[in-house]
């Protein structure tokens, strides 16, 4: 079974520090993604990033960057100077990524609250 | 066509009445998925429909609920005999598989349903 675990419930911090929101994994496949979407108050899942298991190199896409580390199941989330617009609900989220027909449906965590305190 | 939009918005009913949302998903994505959110929590896979076909259903939807996607475009999700723990946002993605590999779901804005 897979399952994604996001320990952190909340966070805030005050505007241009830096925060990382944590994401752990289980799954048993070998080939799997992995993802994060930004929920803003009006409730639409905004699509950040997708990883795949076999592609272990960090991201960075302006502020924002990730860290996969297989060894450790963990695929945490860093945002660089932090907005005030940046305050969301920060879900991590894994699909199985085979190429058969899998439903590649998604397993969410519970998400992690950002409060960017200006 | 800009992304996934979902209608209503919003719809509050009374327990025991039927309800149903609309999804339209983003024109070219074949695959289109319902979720549902509960407060605090992270989205829970409902079903799933590949065009016209709904090939995986979860053992959250109960027998009340029914999701069609007749010509492979637009899908509907029906709850009958509404009650109080179905409140819920509900949310439609849609995606594009191949054959090679699924891209990235792309989500609606939601339909949050509250049953009094």
């Amino acid at each position: 079974a897979q399952k994604v675990t996001q320990a952190q419930t909340e966070i805030s911090v005050v505007e241009k520090e830096d925060v990382t929101l944590d994401c752990v994994y289980e799954t048993r496949d070998t080939t799997y993604y992995l993802f994060w979407y930004k929920q803003p108050p009006s409730g639409e899942l905004v699509f950040l990033i997708r990883r795949n298991s076999f592609d272990e190199q960090n991201e960075i896409s302006g502020r924002y960057s990730w860290n996969f580390q297989k060894s450790t199941s963990s695929f945490n989330f860093t945002i660089t100077a932090s907005q005030v617009v940046d305050s969301a609900v920060y879900f991590c989220a894994l699909t199985e990524g085979d190429s058969g027909a899998g439903s590649y449906q998604l397993t969410f965590g519970k998400g992690t609250k950002l409060s960017v305190i200006p | 066509d800009t992304g996934v939009s979902q209608d209503p918005r919003h719809k509050i009913t009374k327990r025991g009445q039927n309800v149903t949302f609309r999804c339209d998903p983003i024109s070219e994505h074949n695959r289109l998925y319902w979720y549902r959110q509960t407060l605090g929590q992270g989205p829970e896979f409902l079903t799933y429909f590949q065009n016209e076909a709904q090939l995986e259903k979860s053992r959250l939807l109960s027998d009340r609920f029914s999701a069609e996607r007749p010509k492979g475009s637009f899908s509907t999700l029906e709850i009958q005999r509404t009650e109080q723990g179905d409140s819920a946002m509900y949310l439609c993605a849609s995606s594009s598989w191949q054959g090679a590999g699924n891209t990235e779901a792309f989500f609606g804005q939601g339909t949050r349903l509250t049953v009094v």
